[in-house]
């Protein structure tokens, strides 16, 4: 089993602050999700990195893999409120199956208070 | 429509009872995933489709649970004999390419509760 482990499990910040969640293992993964979850619902694709080095931004989020490809970081800039939700890192294990079966981190709950 | 449905959002169950959750996928997508998701917790694969074909049931935890997609579009999560441990939100996700790197869409889940 290829584990993520994700860090830091809560977090909670004033709007405006900077934040960084970190999503690392032992293995190496062929690509690297970012899914953001609301309560009730089913995560929501962010970003997909998979060349080891990439950085991507989304407005005030970017995603960093690892050269190894073992890790990866969301930094969030000036967080709002509307940033609030379960954030999932969730990788496809390299030499893995060819459909993408992912193994996802157990998650970092963000709060982020007006 | 637009996006992955799935029914019933919320099913309660007693010990023992037989329950079907069903996952409509977006229209032409190949794959389908179910995922068990615990509270607090990431999603864990339990099985995965293309099309009707079942390829991979190594996540299912016991024999109890079943899953189906006969004609490669709905699909049927089923769960014999419900015990208490198989609380938690089952999500089904879907995708355009049965490939690694093919974006997931997932539906908003159906939050079991066995009592």
């Amino acid at each position: 089993t290829q584990l993520l482990e994700q860090s830091p499990q809560f977090l909670s910040i004033q709007e405006g602050e900077n934040l960084t969640v970190y999503c690392n293992s032992s293995s190496v993964f062929s690509s690297l999700q970012w899914y953001r979850q609301e309560p009730g619902e089913g995560p929501v694709l962010l970003v997909t990195v998979v060349t080891g080095g990439e950085v991507k931004k989304l407005k005030r989020l970017t995603f960093q893999f690892g050269d190894a490809r073992k890790d990866s970081s969301l930094h969030i800039t000036a967080a709002q409120p509307g940033d609030t939700g379960l954030y999932l890192c969730a990788g496809a294990p390299a030499g893995g199956t060819s459909y993408g079966k992912l193994t996802f981190g157990q998650g970092t709950i963000l709060t982020v208070h007006p | 429509g637009a996006g992955v449905s799935q029914s019933p959002r919320y099913k309660v169950a007693k010990r023992g009872q037989d329950v079907a959750l069903r996952c409509d996928p977006i229209s032409g997508h190949v794959s389908l995933f179910w995922y068990q998701q615990a509270l607090g917790q990431g999603p864990e694969f339990l099985t995965y489709f293309q099309n009707e074909a079942q390829l991979d049931k190594s996540g299912l935890p016991s024999d109890r649970f079943f899953a189906e997609r006969p004609e490669g579009s709905v699909s049927t999560l089923k769960i014999q004999r419900t015990q208490q441990e198989d609380s938690a939100v089952y999500l089904c996700a879907s995708s355009a390419a049965g490939t690694a790197n093919s974006p997931l869409h997932f539906g908003n889940g159906t939050r079991l509760t066995v009592t």
